[in-house]
């Protein structure tokens, strides 16, 4: 069973506009949530992360939200731009573990 | 130059052949990672090690074998591959003081 989910396997948004992206998960022990990014060919890059001590984490253009009750986070990115157009992931942790749980991805495509 | 590096980058090999992948990463970080991703899922963590010495199964560690040469050094063995092992590899570091982890542009295996 999938102890984190992306129940959207894509998004089409259009420039400019708020893209949000979302994730779910399981395990109420999880509490360190990391956004990657990945372009084909490419390797996932680190995007931010949040604790399970706070619910909104901002970087720029980038926020992830975190609601412990709903066990669900999100990732909104305004103004979407064309270069955010890739496959984005959610993957959570718990304590110490150091080991990631991932979400299977949703393919962002930002449309001029 | 690439802070963490991964060869081949792809390769195709017949069921019953053994197959290294290797990675190298110039961060001098302790620990390091293979995962492999296959459509439809989200990354997969198959064995990781914390330091020279200590190497620990993942989720899916059946079928393959790694090894620590040296700090910089962690490749992932198929013993005797097959086409089910067909997805796409995945090398990682991270620090002992934080969860981010950096990955290296992956390896592309096709078995036959």
């Amino acid at each position: 069973d999938q102890q984190v989910k992306q129940n959207s396997p894509s998004l089409s948004v259009q420039e400019g506009r708020i893209s949000i992206l979302n994730c779910d998960y399981t395990n109420s022990m999880f509490d360190y949530f990391l956004w990657y990014k990945k372009y084909p060919a490419e390797g996932p890059t680190f995007l931010i992360s949040i604790s399970s001590i706070k619910d909104k984490n901002e970087d720029g253009r980038f926020t992830v939200f975190l609601n412990k009750s709903a066990k669900h986070l999100s990732l909104h990115i305004v103004p979407s731009q064309p270069g955010d157009s890739a496959v984005y992931f959610c993957a959570a942790s718990e304590g110490s573990n150091y080991q990631l749980i991932w979400g299977a991805g949703t393919k962002l495509i930002i449309k001029p | 130059d690439a802070d963490v590096t991964q060869t081949p980058r792809n390769r195709i090999t017949k069921t019953g052949k053994r197959i290294m992948l290797e990675c190298s990463q110039t961060k001098g970080h302790d620990r390091m990672y293979w995962y492999r991703q296959d459509p439809g899922l989200g990354l997969r963590l198959i064995y990781y090690s914390f330091d020279v010495k200590d190497i620990n199964k993942g989720e899916i560690s059946d079928g393959y074998s790694v090894s620590r040469q040296a700090q910089a050094k962690f490749s992932l063995s198929l013993e005797s591959a097959i086409p089910n092992q067909t997805a796409l590899y995945f090398c990682a570091t991270s620090d002992l003081t934080q969860e981010t982890q950096y990955f290296g542009p992956g390896t592309r295996l096709l078995v036959l």
